[in-house]
């Protein structure tokens, strides 16, 4: 069954420690996103990606960074810049972009301390 | 202010019971999407409209565009209907609601 694979599911990490969460798709998607979800607020969009090798920032990229080498992969780097890491962290991807639904992976509870 | 709003924040319901949520929004759209949140976080799409009405199951979602309303329908809601309903609109970007917090009690 094609799908967005997140993982962890869970991760801790030390303040001023770089951490990377993985998202693959096998749904052939161009499309790929990175949103964050904190209680209370809307989800929020960190980056995007329409194309391979291309991406672009989105509302609260500062402290991210992203990289898509593949069509299939498009992890997040959550860098010791970023103020307030902790959160849970959504993937997700669509056929074209804003115009088709979005596919979500089942998300990273990243936890620093 | 955001470009979507949800109502209500929370919901609590008999099994058994007509739900609805709203959705109001402010900008003009391409698409309005449903999405479910299951406790384990992950999120799944229930319905993209731009028009009229969609039907799956149990669920209804309409949308008005001259008013900028939607609304997320459930007959004979169930517990397991418990969960999170998020409305996103989608014009050059997706903008998310935060939710309504549905609970369903046998």
């Amino acid at each position: 069954d094609g799908g967005i694979t997140q993982s962890p599911k869970y991760l801790f990490r030390k303040e001023g420690q770089n951490v990377t969460l993985s998202c693959e798709q096998n749904l052939n998607h161009d499309a790929m996103y990175w949103y964050r979800q904190d209680p209370g607020q809307g989800l929020r969009l960190i980056y995007y990606s329409q194309i391979v090798n291309d991406f672009q920032k989105g509302d609260i990229a500062e402290g991210y960074s992203v990289s898509r080498e593949k069509k299939e992969s498009f992890p997040l780097t959550v860098t010791s810049a970023q103020k307030n890491p902790t959160a849970f962290y959504l993937c997700a991807s669509s056929i074209t972009g804003a115009s088709s639904p979005l596919h979500f992976g089942n998300g990273t509870r990243l936890t620093v301390t | 202010k955001n470009e979507v709003e949800q109502s209500p924040q929370n919901l609590t319901a008999q099994e058994g019971e007509f739900i609805t949520i709203n959705c109001s929004y402010s900008v003009g759209i391409s698409a309005l999407h449903w999405l479910q949140q299951h406790p384990g976080g992950g999120i799944v799409s229930l319905f993209m409209l731009s028009s009229g009405k969609k039907k799956h199951g149990r669920l209804i979602a309409t949308i008005n565009i001259q008013e900028k309303h939607s609304s997320l329908h459930i007959t004979a809601s169930h517990p397991r209907d418990s969960a999170v309903y998020i409305c996103a609109i989608t014009g050059n970007q997706f903008y998310f609601g935060t939710g309504t917090s549905l609970t369903v009690i046998p």
